[in-house]
Order: C-alpha cells, then sequence, then structure tokens
C-alpha cells in the first residue's frame, strides 16, 4: 500500500515570497490532515479536512496561509507571504476514520525562509 | 486548553538497558493517546495506540500504558537497541480527532 506522498521535501524561498505544498493521501482515506512542526517542537495541527469539507481550521493563520482538498483527494497547502517564521516541516498524514487508528504521516516538506 | 509534556527530553542509555517514556496531559479528558516515532528528516510512525477505554497497548518489546485519571502514560521499552534511536512523541486526541503533541523525547541508544 503507498503511503502519504509529499513534495517537495525541500524547498528554500525569500520572506515575502509563496509557497505550495502538495499532498496525496492513502487511496480511500477521507480524512486529511496538515500538521507544522517547527524545529524541536511536536507537531501542531494546521488544518484538519474530511473528503473536501474543513473540519477544524482553527489554528490556521488564515490572512497568509490557504489550503484546499479538491474533489476530497489531493490538498496542497499555500503560504503567501511568509514570514521568517514559517520556517518549519510540514506534515500532511491522513486516515480512513476519524478514530486515528489508522493515522499515516506522509515525510513532510521542510520550508526555509530567509 | 490541552498541554502534553515529556519527560525526559533527551535520553542516553547503553544498548540492552530497559527504559521509560513519560507522557503527561493536563485535560483528562481525551479520545484515545498516541505514541509515535520520528526519525530524522522523516515523517511520523505510529506506534501504539491507546483508545480510552484501554489501560495498556503492547507491540513487541514495546509497552504503552494509560491513566487518564492521573493524565499520564508511558511508553516502555524493553532491551533497547541502537535502532531504536529516535525522537518519541505522545500525542492525544481532543474534539475532532486531531492530534495535540508533546515535544518529544530524543533517545539514543549507545551500542
Amino acid at each position: 500500500e503507498a503511503g502519504v506522498a509529499q513534495s517537495p521535501r525541500y524547498k528554500i524561498i525569500e520572506k515575502r515570497q509563496s509557497v505550495a505544498f502538495w499532498c496525496n493521501p492513502i487511496s480511500g482515506h477521507a480524512t486529511l490532515y496538515w500538521y507544522q512542526q517547527i524545529l524541536g517542537q511536536g507537531p501542531k495541527l494546521l488544518i484538519q479536512f474530511q473528503n473536501n469539507g474543513v473540519v477544524d481550521d482553527s489554528q490556521l493563520p488564515k490572512d497568509r496561509f490557504s489550503a484546499e482538498r479538491l474533489k476530497g483527494v489531493d490538498s496542497t497547502l499555500k503560504i503567501q507571504p511568509a514570514k521568517l517564521e514559517d520556517s518549519a516541516v510540514y506534515l500532511c498524514a491522513s486516515s480512513l476514520q476519524q478514530t486515528g487508528a489508522d493515522y499515516t504521516f506522509g515525510s513532510g516538506t521542510r520550508l526555509t525562509v530567509v | 486548553k490541552q498541554e502534553v509534556t515529556q519527560i525526559p527530553a533527551a535520553l542516553s542509555v547503553p544498548e540492552g538497558e530497559n527504559l521509560v517514556l513519560n507522557c503527561s496531559f493536563t485535560d483528562s479528558a481525551i479520545y484515545n493517546l498516541q505514541w509515535f516515532r520520528q526519525d530524522p528528516g522523516k515523517g511520523l510512525t505510529s506506534l501504539l495506540l491507546i483508545q480510552s477505554s484501554q489501560r495498556e497497548q503492547t507491540s513487541g518489546r514495546l509497552n504503552a500504558s494509560l491513566d487518564k485519571s492521573s493524565g499520564r502514560s508511558t511508553l516502555y521499552i524493553a532491551a533497547s537497541q541502537p535502532g531504536d534511536s529516535a525522537t518519541y512523541l505522545c500525542a492525544v486526541t481532543a474534539g475532532t480527532y486531531k492530534y495535540i503533541f508533546g515535544t518529544g523525547t530524543r533517545l539514543k541508544v549507545l551500542a
């Protein structure tokens, strides 16, 4: 079974530029999550989708971050404009159910903002 | 607001030792608790999931316990090996099953 795919693996941008990350969840997984992991910290949920609807985006900085999940499959997370403090690893995860029993994480995208 | 704390932040042990990693959470009204492993530059791998009605789960050399009333969980690793070196993260679910993570314990097992 293929895992959660993310791209790119690494990205370096200058502050005030924009960037987008892509995630392809495990086939059939209805729930998709985007987490931000700053160095030395645990991941923090940014947004959770159930199919193509948003379940929770309470910690998403909506003035600069946006996310969508078209057709309830792939998802993109965008930052515009980026700030230095956005440097982090962005992890995508998916699950078949919301119970967490089959939570699967991708390898993440490491973003460096200079 | 739920907060998750992990102690110790880092741990270095010789190969073969049994060890315990600790996790505490402030709100006992959780749905489940999960232990993850994170290798450098990699995503998270689920190790053990304990549902709120359970008290422990075991997988091979790993055993995780949950005491909701005291807001604590422990991950026990028996006969540690160099391949166990990684960061171990504890996370609890709340509300919409989003995970709230601790900051992790960085484990190094010396050969």
